[in-house]
């Protein structure tokens, strides 16, 4: 079975200054690896997703995650935080065969600080 | 265009009763899946629908628990006599494309207290 640990339940950050939210998955198999986020009052939206190839990945808004194998983690960046990035982020993972759930981490609330 | 829409937002009920959760998916989308999120959660699986194949019920918690959706159109969440462990906001999200790993579309949810 897959996990997700999503190692922060609350990150405050100040404006333009970077971020870092952390996720580990736990799988002996192959892995997609996701990461949705939640602006306030709105549904959650796909910011970026890991399925093969380079493991830096670019998503919307400026942010990136990285796929590390050995490390069993997807972290994911920004270099510089805006007031509008203040949001929930969920990290997910499921198998490539595609009849597998996500399983999605906890969340971690984002708070940019002005 | 239109998202993911759900009601009602909000539905408080009394410990016992059944209720009826209803989600619009984007129009087109063969895929449609229901979550629920429980307070300090992550989001729990609850069902998927792809087309007309047999859904995948493995993430329903009890028997309490169905779903139904005609061909690709709306979907209803039924819970049936409620607990207040129910307590919690169901999501539902829809997608173009068969497969859990395809982008999934959300809707806002509907927040269930149950008393």
């Amino acid at each position: 079975a897959q996990s997700v640990t999503q190692l922060d339940s609350q990150v405050p950050v100040f404006e333009e200054a970077p971020v870092e939210l952390r996720c580990n998955y736990s799988s002996s198999v192959s892995v997609y690896l996701f990461w949705y986020v939640q602006y306030p009052n709105q549904g959650l939206q796909l910011l970026l997703k890991y399925l093969s190839g380079s493991t830096l990945v670019k998503g919307i808004n400026g942010f990136e995650a990285e796929f590390n194998k050995s490390q069993t983690s997807f972290h994911l960046r920004k270099p510089s935080v805006h007031i509008s990035d203040t949001a929930e982020y969920f990290c997910a993972v499921t198998r490539p065969s595609g009849n597998t759930p996500l399983v999605f981490g906890k969340g971690t609330r984002l708070s940019v600080i002005a | 265009g239109a998202g993911v829409s759900q009601s009602p937002s909000n539905k408080v009920t009394e410990k016992g009763k059944d209720v009826e959760l209803r989600c619009d998916p984007i129009s087109g989308h063969t895929a449609l899946y229901w979550y629920r999120q429980r307070l300090g959660q992550g989001l729990e699986f609850l069902i998927y629908f792809q087309g007309n194949s047999a859904p995948d019920k493995s993430g329903l918690p009890s028997d309490r628990f169905s779903a139904e959706r005609t061909g690709e159109s709306v979907s209803t969440l039924t819970i049936q006599r409620t607990q207040q462990e129910d307590s919690a906001v169901y999501l539902c999200a829809s997608s173009p494309l068969a497969g859990y790993y395809n982008e999934q579309f959300f809707g806002p949810g509907t927040r269930l207290t149950v008393l």
